[in-house]
């Protein structure tokens, strides 16, 4: 398994502003994701982050909103800039320990964002 | 790409009951199928999976079964209790991409 840290774990933002979330994870890891989870919804996969490379978007995120760093294989950052409120949403990191299958996610805590 | 169906998106049950949440999936290519739990305000876990070339898989009340040839794979919980209320998502995975379903929302009252 692997143990995630995500921080902040929340936080109440103004419109306009940008907010960077940080995940660290106690292991290297090979695949790492972001998701987004709107109130009462499923996951969608924002990105995945690559290691040394640009990240890579799912239809409809953008780099310019979403901007993604992966310095190392235990660390990723996701921005969620010039926020309004529909950026309302609990994003979560996610990685697939190595070794398990490309499903076999395991999830941080979450950032429930606020854009007021 | 992979489109995941998920019935029901809520479930009352009674304590002691059965439970079977049931989701399709459009691509044939899909070959791995987790079953994830999240109870309010937690993270999503894992709590079981199947592979494309098993048909059923049992974790103490859990199961999983799969049918290929109809695109379907359901979760079955026996005896629920309590503490199973959360909400689950299914997911389906082909080519490295896993795609959730919409989730169902389980309350098992005591």
């Amino acid at each position: 398994s692997a143990v995630i840290s995500q921080k902040p774990s929340r936080d109440i933002c103004q419109r306009g502003t940008s907010l960077t979330i940080q995940c660290q994870v106690d292991s290297q890891v090979t695949m790492m994701f972001w998701y987004r989870q709107q109130p009462g919804q499923s996951l969608t996969l924002i990105a995945t982050a690559n290691q040394g490379s640009e990240a890579t978007y799912e239809s409809g995120f953008v780099i310019d909103k979403f901007p993604i760093s992966r310095p190392n294989l235990t660390f990723s950052t996701l921005t969620v800039s010039n926020m309004s409120p529909e950026d309302s949403s609990i994003y979560l990191c996610s990685v697939v320990p190595t070794g398990r299958e490309t499903g076999e996610l395991f999830f941080g805590e979450g950032s429930r964002l606020t854009v007021l | 790409g992979e489109n995941v169906e998920q019935h029901p998106s809520t479930l009352s049950v009674q304590e002691g009951d059965s439970a079977v949440i049931k989701c399709t999936y459009s691509d044939s290519a899909s070959n791995y199928f987790p079953w994830y739990k999240q109870e309010l305000g937690k993270r999503p876990q894992l709590i079981i999976d199947i592979r494309s070339n098993v048909g059923e898989k049992k974790d103490q009340r859990i199961a999983v079964t799969l049918n290929k040839t109809a695109k379907h794979f359901s979760l079955h919980i026996t005896e629920t209790q309590p503490e199973d209320s959360a909400v689950y998502f299914c997911a389906a995975v082909r080519y490295s991409t896993l795609t959730f379903g919409k989730g169902t929302m389980l309350l098992v009252s005591p």
